[in-house]
């Protein structure tokens, strides 16, 4: 069965400070990995997918199979980079539909 | 376009009373998800529905709950003679394709007293 693990409720950096959030995964396969982003009283966002492999609002996430984990990392922390935090697994595409598997989130809360 | 359209946003049903929530996906969108979210957990897939069709139900509970999504409308997911578990946030998402990014609502949170 596919899991997603974030092991961090709550992670508090100060402004500046590098941040790191993590999560691993456990699939039999080669799933795609995301990481959304829900800021105070807003909708669920797509922040990055690694095959992207993009760096969004500073944000980067390395996808290592060999240890299965995509923590997500920025090297400087902004104080609107607080918000709730969510690692999510699909399928591969040819399963054919967007099913994710979430973790339960980790909340990132910046001190000034 | 103004996003996934959730409604109500805040919803209190008394036990064994019905629940409806509505969603209405992105303009162009005819791929829908529905997702439960209870206390301290992450979002768990229930279904995903095509326009009058369900494609995939393997996540939702085998009694009381239902989901459709009708030629012309919102899609509903319904729970009848709700319970005190079934108090959760309950979110939609919506793609053009299965195959491409989903758009989330802002979800109902429901409650059950």
């Amino acid at each position: 069965a596919q899991r997603v693990t974030q092991p961090e409720k709550l992670l508090s950096v100060f402004k500046g400070a590098p941040v790191e959030l993590k999560c691993n995964y456990s699939y039999s396969g080669s799933p795609e990995l995301f990481w959304y982003v829900q800021y105070s009283r807003q909708r669920l966002q797509l922040l990055l997918r690694h095959i992207s492999r993009e760096s969004i609002k500073g944000f980067t996430a390395d996808l290592n199979k060999g240890e299965t984990s995509f923590h997500l990392k920025k090297p400087f922390a902004q104080e609107e980079d607080s918000a709730m935090y969510y690692c999510a697994l699909n399928p591969p595409s040819g399963a054919g539909s967007y099913q994710l598997t979430f973790g339960k989130g980790t909340k990132l809360s910046v001190i000034p | 376009n103004a996003g996934v359209m959730q409604n109500p946003r805040h919803l209190v049903r008394r036990r064994g009373q019905e629940a409806r929530l509505r969603c209405s996906p992105m303009k162009g969108h005819s791929h829908v998800y529905w997702y439960r979210q209870l206390p301290e957990e992450g979002l768990k897939f229930m279904v995903y529905l095509q326009k009058e069709n369900i494609i995939d139900e393997s996540g939702m509970p085998k009694e009381r709950f239902s989901a459709e999504f009708p030629k012309e409308g919102p899609s509903i997911l319904r729970i009848q003679q709700v319970v005190r578990g079934d108090s959760a946030a309950y979110f939609c998402a919506s793609s053009p394709t299965g195959l491409t990014e989903a758009f989330f609502g802002q979800g109902t949170r429901l409650t059950v007293v």
